[in-house]
Protein backbone atom coordinates (compact mmCIF):
# COMPACT_ATOMS: atom_id res chain seq x y z
CA UNK A 1 0.00 0.00 0.00
CA UNK A 2 0.91 3.58 0.21
CA UNK A 3 3.12 5.58 2.22
CA UNK A 4 1.53 8.39 4.65
CA UNK A 5 4.44 9.75 7.07
CA UNK A 6 3.37 11.79 9.64
CA UNK A 7 6.02 13.97 11.64
CA UNK A 8 6.39 14.07 14.38
CA UNK A 9 5.54 11.28 16.09
CA UNK A 10 5.28 12.48 19.90
CA UNK A 11 5.84 16.41 20.87
CA UNK A 12 5.56 17.87 24.40
CA UNK A 13 4.79 21.51 24.41
CA UNK A 14 4.08 24.17 27.06
CA UNK A 15 0.75 25.51 27.13
CA UNK A 16 0.04 28.70 25.27
CA UNK A 17 2.42 27.50 22.43
CA UNK A 18 2.00 26.45 19.29
CA UNK A 19 2.51 23.14 17.58
CA UNK A 20 2.72 21.89 14.08
CA UNK A 21 2.36 18.54 12.77
CA UNK A 22 3.30 17.24 9.39
CA UNK A 23 1.21 15.04 7.05
CA UNK A 24 3.07 13.34 3.79
CA UNK A 25 2.17 11.48 1.00
CA UNK A 26 5.60 9.43 -0.05
CA UNK A 27 4.59 7.82 -2.96
CA UNK A 28 1.50 8.91 -4.45
CA UNK A 29 -0.46 12.57 -4.91
CA UNK A 30 -2.82 13.12 -2.18
CA UNK A 31 -5.74 15.52 -3.66
CA UNK A 32 -7.64 14.92 -0.15
CA UNK A 33 -5.76 14.63 3.33
CA UNK A 34 -8.04 14.02 6.58
CA UNK A 35 -7.21 15.00 10.41
CA UNK A 36 -8.78 12.95 13.22
CA UNK A 37 -8.30 12.77 16.91
CA UNK A 38 -8.51 10.02 18.89
CA UNK A 39 -9.09 10.36 22.33
CA UNK A 40 -7.81 6.94 24.67
CA UNK A 41 -9.98 4.08 24.08
CA UNK A 42 -12.33 5.55 21.71
CA UNK A 43 -12.68 5.65 17.59
CA UNK A 44 -11.40 8.39 15.56
CA UNK A 45 -12.83 11.38 15.05
CA UNK A 46 -13.40 13.66 12.14
CA UNK A 47 -11.81 17.45 12.55
CA UNK A 48 -11.13 18.44 8.67
CA UNK A 49 -11.31 17.68 5.05
CA UNK A 50 -8.84 19.35 2.80
CA UNK A 51 -8.36 19.51 -0.83
CA UNK A 52 -5.11 20.52 -2.28
CA UNK A 53 -5.11 24.26 -2.79
CA UNK A 54 -8.72 24.98 -1.20
CA UNK A 55 -9.59 25.82 2.42
CA UNK A 56 -10.13 23.34 5.08
CA UNK A 57 -13.47 22.23 5.70
CA UNK A 58 -13.81 21.63 9.47
CA UNK A 59 -16.33 19.26 10.89
CA UNK A 60 -19.32 21.02 13.49
CA UNK A 61 -17.53 21.77 16.77
CA UNK A 62 -14.02 22.17 15.76
CA UNK A 63 -12.78 25.58 15.93
CA UNK A 64 -10.80 26.18 12.53
CA UNK A 65 -8.81 29.07 14.00
CA UNK A 66 -7.68 26.95 16.94
CA UNK A 67 -6.72 23.68 14.31
CA UNK A 68 -5.41 25.40 10.98
CA UNK A 69 -5.12 23.24 8.66
CA UNK A 70 -3.00 23.36 5.50
CA UNK A 71 -2.52 21.46 2.08
CA UNK A 72 -0.19 23.63 -0.16
CA UNK A 73 0.56 20.87 -2.46
CA UNK A 74 -0.87 17.59 -3.16
CA UNK A 75 2.30 15.69 -0.50
CA UNK A 76 1.89 17.95 2.36
CA UNK A 77 -0.62 18.87 4.43
CA UNK A 78 -0.47 20.49 8.35
CA UNK A 79 -2.03 20.80 11.10
CA UNK A 80 -1.46 23.80 13.20
CA UNK A 81 -2.45 23.74 17.00
CA UNK A 82 -2.22 27.12 18.05
CA UNK A 83 -2.12 28.47 21.84
CA UNK A 84 -2.33 24.96 22.82
CA UNK A 85 -4.20 23.89 25.92
CA UNK A 86 -3.65 20.50 28.37
CA UNK A 87 -7.29 19.75 27.01
CA UNK A 88 -6.16 19.34 23.53
CA UNK A 89 -4.12 17.07 24.50
CA UNK A 90 -4.97 13.96 22.43
CA UNK A 91 -3.78 11.66 19.55
CA UNK A 92 -4.21 13.36 15.94
CA UNK A 93 -4.08 11.21 13.07
CA UNK A 94 -3.89 11.93 9.59
CA UNK A 95 -5.06 10.05 6.55
CA UNK A 96 -4.38 10.89 2.88
CA UNK A 97 -6.07 10.08 -0.96
CA UNK A 98 -5.32 10.12 -4.24
CA UNK A 99 -8.42 10.32 -6.69
CA UNK A 100 -11.27 8.12 -7.76
CA UNK A 101 -11.84 5.76 -6.35
CA UNK A 102 -8.62 5.67 -4.15
CA UNK A 103 -8.08 3.99 -0.97
CA UNK A 104 -6.96 6.32 2.03
CA UNK A 105 -3.71 5.41 3.90
CA UNK A 106 -3.14 6.66 7.39
CA UNK A 107 -0.07 7.86 8.75
CA UNK A 108 1.48 7.06 12.00
CA UNK A 109 -0.07 9.41 14.62
CA UNK A 110 1.30 11.76 16.93
CA UNK A 111 0.65 12.04 20.15
CA UNK A 112 0.14 15.64 21.42
CA UNK A 113 1.08 16.66 24.84
CA UNK A 114 0.60 20.10 26.26
CA UNK A 115 1.90 20.61 29.78
CA UNK B 1 -26.26 11.13 7.66
CA UNK B 2 -24.84 7.56 7.59
CA UNK B 3 -23.83 5.88 10.80
CA UNK B 4 -21.97 2.55 11.91
CA UNK B 5 -22.43 0.12 14.86
CA UNK B 6 -20.12 -2.11 16.42
CA UNK B 7 -22.11 -3.83 19.29
CA UNK B 8 -19.04 -5.33 20.61
CA UNK B 9 -16.77 -3.40 22.88
CA UNK B 10 -14.37 -6.62 23.28
CA UNK B 11 -14.24 -9.85 21.98
CA UNK B 12 -11.33 -12.51 22.60
CA UNK B 13 -10.47 -15.79 21.44
CA UNK B 14 -8.38 -18.56 21.37
CA UNK B 15 -4.96 -18.57 18.96
CA UNK B 16 -6.19 -20.40 16.54
CA UNK B 17 -9.51 -20.36 16.45
CA UNK B 18 -12.13 -18.23 14.76
CA UNK B 19 -13.80 -15.28 15.93
CA UNK B 20 -16.54 -12.90 14.02
CA UNK B 21 -16.78 -9.54 14.54
CA UNK B 22 -20.52 -7.13 14.14
CA UNK B 23 -20.74 -4.26 12.13
CA UNK B 24 -24.45 -2.88 11.22
CA UNK B 25 -24.76 0.74 9.36
CA UNK B 26 -27.08 2.62 8.60
CA UNK B 27 -27.46 4.63 5.14
CA UNK B 28 -30.21 5.38 2.03
CA UNK B 29 -27.60 5.26 -0.29
CA UNK B 30 -27.45 2.24 -2.92
CA UNK B 31 -23.30 2.50 -3.86
CA UNK B 32 -21.10 2.74 -1.07
CA UNK B 33 -17.24 1.33 0.45
CA UNK B 34 -17.60 -0.61 3.60
CA UNK B 35 -13.75 -1.15 5.26
CA UNK B 36 -12.27 -2.89 8.12
CA UNK B 37 -9.18 -1.07 9.56
CA UNK B 38 -7.34 -2.28 11.93
CA UNK B 39 -5.42 -0.37 15.08
CA UNK B 40 -2.71 -2.75 16.66
CA UNK B 41 -0.92 -0.88 19.99
CA UNK B 42 1.52 0.56 17.61
CA UNK B 43 -1.87 2.90 16.69
CA UNK B 44 -0.60 2.63 13.13
CA UNK B 45 -4.55 2.27 11.26
CA UNK B 46 -4.52 -0.21 8.81
CA UNK B 47 -6.90 -1.60 6.05
CA UNK B 48 -7.73 -5.08 6.63
CA UNK B 49 -10.28 -5.87 4.04
CA UNK B 50 -12.73 -3.49 2.01
CA UNK B 51 -15.90 -4.44 -0.09
CA UNK B 52 -17.85 -2.68 -2.88
CA UNK B 53 -21.54 -2.45 -2.38
CA UNK B 54 -22.86 -3.44 -5.68
CA UNK B 55 -20.59 -6.60 -5.70
CA UNK B 56 -22.19 -9.60 -4.23
CA UNK B 57 -19.45 -11.35 -3.58
CA UNK B 58 -18.15 -11.29 0.01
CA UNK B 59 -14.30 -10.26 -0.20
CA UNK B 60 -11.54 -12.34 1.39
CA UNK B 61 -7.73 -11.04 2.00
CA UNK B 62 -5.60 -14.53 3.39
CA UNK B 63 -7.22 -15.40 6.91
CA UNK B 64 -9.86 -12.43 6.79
CA UNK B 65 -13.21 -12.64 5.42
CA UNK B 66 -16.78 -10.71 5.29
CA UNK B 67 -19.94 -11.32 5.24
CA UNK B 68 -21.93 -8.37 3.76
CA UNK B 69 -25.52 -8.48 3.79
CA UNK B 70 -26.99 -5.65 1.73
CA UNK B 71 -30.22 -5.46 2.66
CA UNK B 72 -30.04 -6.38 6.20
CA UNK B 73 -26.95 -3.27 6.16
CA UNK B 74 -24.44 -5.47 8.05
CA UNK B 75 -20.55 -6.20 7.26
CA UNK B 76 -19.39 -8.90 10.18
CA UNK B 77 -15.38 -9.39 10.02
CA UNK B 78 -14.37 -13.25 9.91
CA UNK B 79 -10.79 -14.23 11.47
CA UNK B 80 -10.18 -17.86 10.38
CA UNK B 81 -6.97 -19.08 12.40
CA UNK B 82 -6.60 -16.16 15.09
CA UNK B 83 -2.70 -15.39 15.83
CA UNK B 84 -1.15 -12.94 18.26
CA UNK B 85 -0.26 -10.50 16.03
CA UNK B 86 -4.33 -9.79 15.23
CA UNK B 87 -4.31 -8.36 18.51
CA UNK B 88 -5.80 -4.99 18.10
CA UNK B 89 -8.79 -2.65 17.87
CA UNK B 90 -10.87 -2.79 14.37
CA UNK B 91 -12.71 -0.51 13.20
CA UNK B 92 -15.26 -0.56 10.91
CA UNK B 93 -16.07 1.99 8.12
CA UNK B 94 -18.09 3.40 5.39
CA UNK B 95 -17.76 5.74 2.70
CA UNK B 96 -19.97 6.87 0.05
CA UNK B 97 -19.18 6.76 -3.54
CA UNK B 98 -21.52 9.88 -4.20
CA UNK B 99 -19.39 11.85 -6.02
CA UNK B 100 -17.58 14.32 -3.88
CA UNK B 101 -18.32 12.54 -0.70
CA UNK B 102 -14.49 11.70 1.02
CA UNK B 103 -14.69 10.84 4.63
CA UNK B 104 -15.14 7.47 6.12
CA UNK B 105 -17.88 7.53 8.96
CA UNK B 106 -16.45 4.83 11.99
CA UNK B 107 -17.84 2.70 14.05
CA UNK B 108 -16.87 2.74 17.97
CA UNK B 109 -14.49 -0.14 17.31
CA UNK B 110 -14.00 -3.58 18.74
CA UNK B 111 -10.97 -4.22 20.62
CA UNK B 112 -10.17 -8.32 20.10
CA UNK B 113 -7.97 -9.76 22.06
CA UNK B 114 -6.27 -13.23 21.41
CA UNK B 115 -5.70 -15.74 23.96
CA UNK B 116 -2.82 -18.01 23.53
Amino acid sequence: GAVVSQHPSWVICKSGTSVKIECRSLDFQATTMFWYRQFPKQSLMLMATSNEGSKATYEQGVEKDKFLINHASLTLSTLTVTSAHPEDSSFYICSARGGGSGEAFFGQGTRLTVV
Amino acid sequence: AQTVTQSQPEMSVQEAETVTLSCTYDTSESDYYLFWYKQPPSRQMILVIRQEAYKQQNATENRFSVNFQKAAKSFSLKISDSQLGDAAMYFCAYRSRIQGAQKLVFGQGTRLTINP
